[in-house]
């Protein structure tokens, strides 16, 4: 089945800075590619994806990239503010379309 | 927009009893209803997925008899663990699928903690 690998686990950031965070999938037939971010406690909110027909997507400070080839997809988030503190995951849909989670990346940012 | 609600939001029980939680659509009719759980600091792992009007389809090592879903209507799905014990301590979350979008966006509820003494 797919294996999604999320790095890193945690990301400290300076206000203003990049945050880039990096995924790793196995099954060559994922097709769609989200990126959750979710507070403590609260539900993950879908804040950009990606389908495989395409390389890169942006949406204002957020983008996402995605390679096919060496199945990899990375989320950027630029300018950074200390209302982007939270976990991140990425995601991708296995054979079945069920989505299956990285691990998550604890990102914080510091005024 | 897509919103899917959680009932309860969180929930204190006794070892051993049963737990149902309530798992709604509100402003769409959504024919498959996934669920997870997640642990403190943990990502979200699927246990279920739910299809109106049939049986639902379980992951790898998630027990069926332990975890009961039942989607009657194509606004309601419900998880109830039964005889529930501390290790069954989590977060549980549920999404939907909204017919007419792409097949692949998941909208999350709000999840429901759940606490076993």
């Amino acid at each position: 089945g797919e294996n999604v690998e999320q790095h890193p686990s945690t990301l400290s950031v300076q206000e203003g800075d990049s945050a880039v965070i990096k995924c790793t999938y196995s099954d060559s037939a994922s097709n769609y590619f989200p990126w959750y971010k979710q507070e403590l406690g609260k539900r993950p909110q879908l804040i950009i994806d990606i389908r495989s027909n395409v390389g890169e997507k942006k949406d204002q400070r957020i983008a996402v990239t995605l390679n096919k080839t060496a199945k990899h997809f990375s989320l950027h988030i630029t300018e950074t503010q200390p209302e982007d503190s939270a976990v991140y995951f990425c995601a991708a849909t296995d054979s079945w379309g069920k989505l299956q989670f990285g691990a998550g990346t604890q990102v914080v940012v510091t005024p | 927009g897509a919103v899917v609600s959680q009932h309860p939001s969180w929930v204190i029980c006794k070892s051993g009893t049963s737990v149902k939680i309530e798992c709604r659509s509100l402003d769409f009719q959504a024919t498959t209803m996934f669920w997870y759980r997640q642990f403190p600091k943990q990502s979200l792992m699927l246990m279920a997925t739910s299809n109106e009007g049939s049986k639902a389809t379980y992951e790898q090592g998630v027990e069926k008899d332990k975890f009961l879903i039942n989607h009657a209507s194509l606004t309601l799905s419900t998880l109830t663990v039964t005889s529930a014990h501390p290790e069954d301590s989590s977060f549980y979350i549920c999404s939907a699928r909204v017919p007419g979008e792409s097949t692949d966006t998941q909208y999350f509820g709000p999840g429901t903690r759940l606490t076993v003494l």
